[in-house]
Parts: structure tokens; sequence; C-alpha cells
């Protein structure tokens, strides 16, 4: 898998609103999406997956939603908690190999 | 979801030693395991791919020599840090594969090293 070190875009939300975190992938032929959380000084940690067939699915105050027309993925989070405060990045793939975004930081403001 | 453990999750030491850090699949075959470099503040930069029994396919960059990986199993890959420097001071993570298509790629918790 490729991924680029690059500086973090960042978002704030207050504690209980939704928060949105978008990605865009650029391999078309990508079948398998992944969602990842992660905190500081830990290694990331799966959230939730979707595979191309699919253009939503949902877990526990998770949404994933794709757009293979445009090429995009979002992370939707329900009511917001200060525990959500991390990194997410999303993960594209099109067998073994995977893709990352740069990742977006997360900070729930209480 | 499945477990990978990594091992040491710190550790420093002296400038010119080695260090190995372990990652184990704990409860399945790892079909692939990648190892990862992460700065602070940044995004995760893949430094090799390893299939068990063969070479590793490192990055370009990523020096072979200086950073050797052994797939030995297929539950346990390690990264060993040849003669540490102190820019060698980062996180590094491991991640692994499972499932026919080795989908569902899952993490482990880290190494932060810190060479002195």
């Amino acid at each position: 898998g490729e991924s680029v070190g690059l500086h973090l875009p960042t978002l704030s939300v207050q504690e209980g609103d939704n928060s949105i975190i978008n990605c865009a992938y650029s391999n078309s032929a990508s079948d398998y999406f992944i969602w990842y959380k992660q905190e500081s000084g830990k290694g990331p940690q799966f959230i939730i997956d979707i595979r191309s067939n699919m253009d939503k699915r949902q877990g526990q105050r998770v949404t994933v939603l794709l757009n293979k027309t445009v090429k995009h993925l979002s992370l939707q989070i329900a009511a917001t908690q200060p525990g959500d405060s991390a990194v997410y990045f999303c993960a594209e793939s099109t067998g073994n190999q995977f893709y990352f975004g740069t990742g977006t930081s997360l900070t729930v403001i209480p | 979801g499945a477990v990978v453990s990594q091992h040491p999750s710190w550790v420093i030491c002296k400038s010119g030693t080695s260090v190995k850090i372990e990652c184990r699949s704990l409860d399945f075959q790892a079909t692939t395991m990648f190892w990862y470099r992460q700065f602070p503040k940044q995004s995760l930069m893949l430094m090799a791919t390893s299939n068990e029994g063969s070479k590793a396919t490192y990055e370009q960059g990523v020096e072979k020599d200086k950073f050797l990986i052994n797939h030995a199993s297929l539950t346990l890959s390690t990264l060993t840090v040849t003669s540490a420097h102190p820019e060698d001071s980062s996180f590094y993570i491991c991640s692994a594969t499972m499932g026919i298509r080795g989908e569902k790629l899952f993490f482990g918790s880290g190494t932060q090293l810190s060479v002195l």
C-alpha cells in the first residue's frame, strides 16, 4: 500500500454534534474501503468498512457513505463525544494492496 | 475484530544498537504484513510489505540493510532497526491482512522508538 507523510487537516466539533469526515480516493478499481481511528501514541483501530457494491453502511454511531461516481468516501459520527477525538483516515484496497488517505484530526469541544 | 499484537510498545536505546520489533497476528493467519513509520501529526508511511516465507518488498527510499524484515510464519513478522541512530526515532506500526483476498487490514498498537 502507498501512503504519503503529510500534515493532517483538522476538524473541530461541539460535543453532541454530528461529525462528517471526508476522504477522496484515487483508484477507480478499488473495491474495498475502510475507516480507521488513531488515538495519540496508539495504532490505528478499525472502525467500519464497505465494499464497492454498497453505497452506505451503518455501525454503532457511525455511518460510511461511498460515492463511486466521484470517488468519495465519508464517515459520519453521530452525537460526537470527547472520546471520539482522534485522527481518522480512510483506506482503499484493490486486493492485497492498501492505500491510505492523509487523515483528519478530529477535536471534540466539550 | 482480529487482534494484532506488537511488541515492545516503547523502546529507548543507545545510538549504534539494534532494535527488534515483533508483530503477531493472535487469532488469524496473516497472508501479508505491512510495516509503517509515522511521525507526529503525520499520516502513515509504508516502509515494506512482507509475505510469509519470501523476501519483503521495500518502498522506494527505505534501506533494506537498515530495516531488516523477517516473516517466518503466518503469524509473526519482525522488523529490526540495525545500528539505530537518533534520526531513526519514530513511531513504527505493523498491520496484517486476513481473509481470502487479504482484506480486513488490522493494525498493531505501535512501537515508539527513541534513539539517544
